[in-house]
């Protein structure tokens, strides 16, 4: 099963407003990335936050990590059309070099 | 730095064929990961190369294999291909030391269809 899980599974919105993701894991982690995919493409590598740390920025990107919870969430400010793709969360736990990817928000920006 | 390469970008096959694809990292990673992404399963770990050795393996049927060179430039292979196997096949290399990779950058995938 998926170590981590996003929600929504579909996000529409208008350009300019925020979009938000959530990610909630299973197991604790040493740390959980996001990344972004345009459709049908490669992942890129969007913020990395340690399980140490509860808050990340990267321009219009921040990131909270709330490990009581489990759970992650992914904010972009000011949302634009070139937004528009699929959002992964993926965590390394224990000794594991393996990352564990969720299924990914779908997020589409309308101009 | 150049990105992470991947050829060929898309391929089409038949049942019962093998493929061998390539991943060439960026310049100075030793660690380079091979995923299957489906519609269905998501992405999935298929394995993990350092210093051309398989240090970490997913659940993934033995007709999947992988190899990694001295440069560090990667290969897998799929043997006896099933149509169950259509999916993009991306590479991802990552700095390490010799601990669990961070940051992985991923190549654009190799698209491959199996009729």
């Amino acid at each position: 099963s998926q170590q981590g899980e996003e929600d929504p599974q579909a996000l529409s919105i208008q350009e300019g407003e925020n979009a938000t993701m959530n990610c909630s894991y299973k197991t604790s982690i040493n740390n959980l990335q996001w990344y972004r995919q345009n459709s049908g493409r490669g992942l890129v590598h969007l913020i990395l936050i340690r399980s140490n740390e509860r808050e990340k920025h990267s321009g219009r990107l921040r990131v909270t990590l709330d490990t009581s919870k489990k759970s992650s969430s992914l904010l972009i400010t000011a949302s634009r059309a070139a937004d528009t793709a699929s959002y992964f969360c993926a965590t390394r736990s224990g000794g594991s070099y393996i990352p564990t990817f969720g299924r990914g928000t779908s997020l589409i920006v309308h101009p | 730095k150049a990105g992470v390469t991947q050829t060929p970008r898309y391929l089409i096959k038949t049942r019962g064929q093998q493929v061998t694809l390539s991943c060439s990292p960026i310049s100075g990673h030793r660690s380079v990961s091979w995923y299957q992404q489906t519609p269905g399963q998501g992405l999935q770990f298929l394995f993990e190369y350092f210093s051309e050795t398989q240090r970490n393996k997913g659940n993934f049927p033995g007709r999947f294999s992988g190899r990694q060179f001295s440069n560090s430039r990667s290969e897998m292979n799929v043997s006896t291909l099933e149509l169950g196997d259509s999916a993009l096949y991306l590479c991802a290399s990552s700095w390490t030391s010799g601990g669990a990779p961070d940051t992985q950058y991923f190549g654009p995938g190799t698209r491959l269809t199996v009729l």
